[in-house]
């Protein structure tokens, strides 16, 4: 059964300063990866996927990811970050080797960007 | 054009009562998800639909947990005999339904619900 581990509970990061956000995931077959964030009082928004290809992906608002097959990770990162930046993150995953729609989704990791 | 919605946006009820929770997908879109969010927890992957039927209800918690799509759109979540446990957040999600697995999930506001 496909996992996600979002090691850290919470990120802290001086505005203009780069942050990523970590994420680790276990699948059988081939992982289908998203980033999603979540305001106060909002529902989650998609920020970008991983499906195939390139190993950078380039989503909203800046931000960034890297699929890395051999660490079994996809990182959230950007470059500068910004105070409104500071919202709960969370990375996702589908498994081609189970061949069902289910997604799996991490704990959440806090951002705090700090002005 | 108009996103997920979903109704009520809070709902308490007493232990052993029955909720019902209503999500309104993007019109169009042919799957729909719900998921349940615990507090400090992420989403919960309880159900998918395409079109009418549940394709995977794997998540379900038990059999007080039921969900129906009879006409390919509007879904509707039931918990029969609620408990204290299932306070959380419920979450419904949509995607377009042809593009696979790749596919980008739209999610709703959700449906705060307390159980008393």
């Amino acid at each position: 059964a496909q996992s996600v581990a979002q090691p850290e509970d919470q990120v802290n990061v001086a505005e203009g300063n780069p942050l990523t956000v970590k994420c680790t995931y276990s699948v059988s077959g081939n992982p289908y990866l998203f980033w999603y964030v979540q305001y106060p009082n909002r529902g989650l928004q998609f920020l970008l996927k991983y499906i195939t290809g390139d190993n950078l992906v380039k989503g909203s608002y800046g931000f960034e990811a890297e699929f890395n097959k051999s660490q079994t990770s996809f990182h959230l990162k950007k470059p500068s970050a910004l105070v409104s930046d500071s919202a709960l993150y969370f990375c996702a995953v589908r498994d081609d080797g189970t061949g069902g729609f289910k997604t799996i989704f991490g704990a959440g990791t806090r951002l705090f960007v700090k002005a | 054009g108009a996103g997920v919605s979903q109704t009520p946006s809070n709902k308490v009820t007493e232990k052993g009562k029955y909720v019902e929770l209503r999500c309104d997908p993007i019109s169009g879109h042919t799957a729909l998800y719900w998921y349940r969010q615990s507090l400090g927890q992420g989403p919960e992957f309880l159900i998918y639909f395409q079109g009418t039927g549940a394709a995977d209800d794997s998540g379900l918690p038990n059999d007080r947990f039921f969900a129906v799509r009879p006409e390919g759109s509007v879904s509707t979540l039931k918990i029969q005999r609620t408990e204290r446990g299932d306070s959380a957040v419920y979450l419904c999600a949509s995607s377009p339904g042809s593009g696979g697995m790749q596919e980008t999930q739209y999610f709703g506001p959700g449906t705060r619900l307390l159980v008393l």
